[in-house]
């Protein structure tokens, strides 16, 4: 069963505007971390930020913050002022409590292109 | 600090041959790796979790003897895709964390084209 969810395949943001990435996610572990990576067209996988499932207040890191509204099972990203070096693939990922079957790994959504238009 | 290093970057090589990508952690030590792979327009997929002396872990549907991975090291892991065929062409990309606290952080990935 999918469990994480991104609704937008994709998206165009202009730049210096501030845009939202949705994800949902599925869990019935009390124990989670959530993060949220950038894949740019070279392909590698930047960690941008993380929000723990007992942080009592949502991540920041920069211009990015994570919109954390655990009732509704969500933890969207916002970047804010979009740069044009933004425009990249943005997955969001969850990691169940780390048992002996799961080693903390991660699951992903199905990714989010983000294009920032000059 | 937290960096991951993969090697080759990219490789192309004949059906029937088997290929060898190593994962390395450069400044931490990592008793567990990760392996995915990613298809063009897509997610990652997990294939396996790499542990540090001992077997990997595979998830359902990836064969283990298709797709060897050793971990012979606290910073080495290797996978080796045997008698490649142009269908395991792909993005294969590694990942490691330096405590279990921690995010995962990911080499930059092999590019694997089999003609």
């Amino acid at each position: 069963a999918q469990k994480i969810t991104q609704t937008q395949p994709g998206m165009f943001v202009q730049e210096k505007e501030a845009v939202t990435l949705d994800c949902t996610y599925d869990t019935s572990d009390p124990s989670y971390g959530l993060f949220w990576y950038k894949q740019p067209s070279s392909g590698e996988m930047i960690f941008l930020i993380y929000q723990g499932s007992y942080d009592q207040q949502n991540a920041t890191e920069g211009r990015y913050s994570l919109n954390f509204q655990k009732a509704r099972k969500s933890a969207n990203l916002v970047i804010s002022a979009s740069q044009l070096g933004d425009s990249a693939m943005y997955f969001c990922a969850m990691r169940e409590v780390m048992t002996t079957d799961s080693w903390g790994k991660l699951q992903f959504g199905a990714g989010t292109q983000v294009v920032v238009t000059p | 600090g937290a960096v991951v290093s993969q090697h080759p970057s990219w490789v192309i090589c004949k059906s029937g041959t088997s290929v060898k990508i190593e994962c390395r952690s450069l400044d931490f030590q990592a008793t567990t790796m990760f392996w995915y792979r990613q298809f063009p327009k897509q997610s990652l997929m997990l294939m396996a979790t790499s542990n540090e002396g001992s077997k990997a872990t595979y998830e359902q549907g990836v064969e283990k003897d298709k797709f060897l991975i050793n971990h012979a090291s606290l910073t080495l892991s290797t996978l080796t895709v045997t008698s490649a065929h142009p269908e395991d062409s792909s993005f294969y990309i590694c990942s490691a964390r330096p405590g279990s606290n921690q995010p995962q952080h990911f080499g930059d990935g092999t590019r694997l084209s089999i003609l």
